[in-house]
């Protein structure tokens, strides 16, 4: 069946550096990518999307990445923060009447000063 | 925009008991979804609405959950009776298709703990 799939569960890394954080997706039909941000105690909050017409998008610090070829999304995140350590997850619609996403199960990122 | 509203924050409660989650979506957004989270099974989807009518439930576990969304503004939860295997974190998300696709908005989550 379909599934999302992260290829880490944790990545620690040095307050500055850049980070990336890694999801496989199983259905080629897919169309629309989102990576959320979810802090201790709270919800999870949109970061970036991309849909699949696109192989890049950026934002402020943060860059997505899509290989549909191999059904790989990746988040990049530039000079990470303390304020970055989170649970990272990325999800997929598969749905064509737009509204059934598919959570993976999430990438704890640590940022130590 | 005060966001997605969910009350109550926390909830403890004893097994058997009914428990009612409440959600106020984002003024404008047509859709609202209900997840649950826990550590074992991550985020999943329970059910969403698409302008107030139940679209997909198959995620609701069993006949003890039930969600209505009687208006554009509201929509609760219901767990009756509670269980132990219950308690989760329920996440209500609203959002608003552009062009059949959406970005969901997600409240601060109820934390439920049923003893």
């Amino acid at each position: 069946g379909e599934s999302v799939g992260l290829h880490l569960p944790t990545l620690s890394v040095q307050e500055g550096d850049n980070s990336i954080i890694n999801c496989a997706y199983s259905n080629s039909a897919s169309d629309y990518f989102i990576w959320y941000k979810q802090e201790s105690g709270k919800g999870p909050q949109f970061i970036i999307d991309i849909r699949s017409n696109m192989d890049k998008r950026q934002g402020q610090r943060v860059t997505v990445l899509l290989n549909k070829t191999v059904k790989h999304l990746s988040l990049q995140i530039a000079a990470t923060q303390p304020g970055d350590s989170a649970v990272y997850f990325c999800a997929e619609n598969i749905d064509q009447a737009g509204t059934a996403l598919i959570f993976g199960k999430g990438t704890t990122l640590s940022v130590s000063s | 925009d005060a966001g997605v509203i969910q009350s109550p924050r926390h909830e403890v409660t004893e097994m058997g008991q009914e428990v009612t989650l409440r959600c106020k979506p984002i003024s404008g957004h047509n859709s609202l979804f209900w997840y649950r989270q826990t550590m074992m099974r991550g985020l999943e989807l329970l059910i969403y609405f698409n302008n107030n009518v139940p679209i997909d439930d198959s995620g609701m576990p069993e006949d003890r959950f039930s969600a209505k969304m009687p208006n554009a503004s509201f929509s609760t939860l219901k767990i009756q009776p509670s269980e132990p295997r219950d308690s989760a974190v329920y996440f209500c998300a609203s959002g608003s298709p552009p062009q059949g696709q959406e970005t969901q908005y997600f409240g601060p989550g109820t934390r439920l703990l049923v003893l």
